[in-house]
């Protein structure tokens, strides 16, 4: 069954620090999808990005990065110049290919002080 | 506007009392789901549905029952609730193909205290 490590319970940083997020999957399946989500204090859930397992380059969307690293199952997620509004918990999810449940980790609640 | 609607967003209710907390998404989703919210627990599934009348087991489904008579509504079912089931609800939908296949949408979420 699929697993995820999210080691870092909570974060707090200052405004315009760097951060990264770390996750850490476990599954059974050679392929398979990899997101995040956000879920900021009002408690909505909110896409950030999914990823396919074939495709092991690193993408960047603004601020935000994720680095995937098949060999050690891990897809890490960066804020870049941290912003109050990115106050949030994080959660990564993977989810194999011919599953049909997704599996969420833990969450990451990241403080960004001004 | 696109968007998965769930209710009531908040409930208080008591042991034993049945109660249903509706689901319903205006995309033409094929796959829902319900996930259960703890804190240090992150959020666990409950049931999952490829369509319509399919329906299956998440991670919890102890206490809880679902049905997909139509594909646009998912409710979720307690018969006999109990306080272990004091939580935040979310329900979420999807594409299960094609472009944006699996990218959740997500309710706003309802929170159930019983009593």
């Amino acid at each position: 069954a699929q697993k995820v490590t999210q080691a870092q319970t909570e974060i707090s940083v200052v405004e315009k620090e760097d951060v990264t997020l770390d996750c850490v999957y476990e599954t059974r399946d050679t392929t398979y999808y990899l997101f995040w989500y956000k879920q900021p204090p009002s408690g909505e859930l909110v896409f950030l990005i999914r990823r396919n397992s074939f495709d092991e380059q690193n993408e960047i969307s603004g601020r935000y990065s994720w680095n995937f690293q098949k060999s050690t199952s891990s897809f890490n997620f960066t804020i870049t110049a941290s912003q109050v509004v990115d106050s949030a918990v994080y959660f990564c999810a993977p989810r194999d290919n011919y599953g049909q449940n997704f599996v969420f980790g833990p969450g990451t609640r990241l403080s960004v002080l001004p | 506007e696109a968007q998965v609607t769930q209710n009531p967003r908040y409930l208080i209710t008591v042991t034993g009392k049945k109660l249903t907390v509706t689901c319903s998404q205006n995309m033409n989703h094929e796959y829902m789901s319900w996930y259960r919210q703890d804190p240090g627990l992150g959020l666990r599934q409950i049931y999952y549905s490829m369509n319509v009348e399919v329906t299956d087991k998440g991670d919890v489904p102890e206490g809880y029952k679902v049905s997909r008579k139509e594909k646009r509504n998912f409710p979720l079912i307690l018969e006999s609730p109990s306080p272990n089931q004091t939580s935040l609800y979310f329900c979420a939908s999807s594409l299960w193909g094609g472009e944006g296949a699996n990218v959740l949408t997500f309710g706003a979420g309802s929170r159930l205290t019983v009593l």
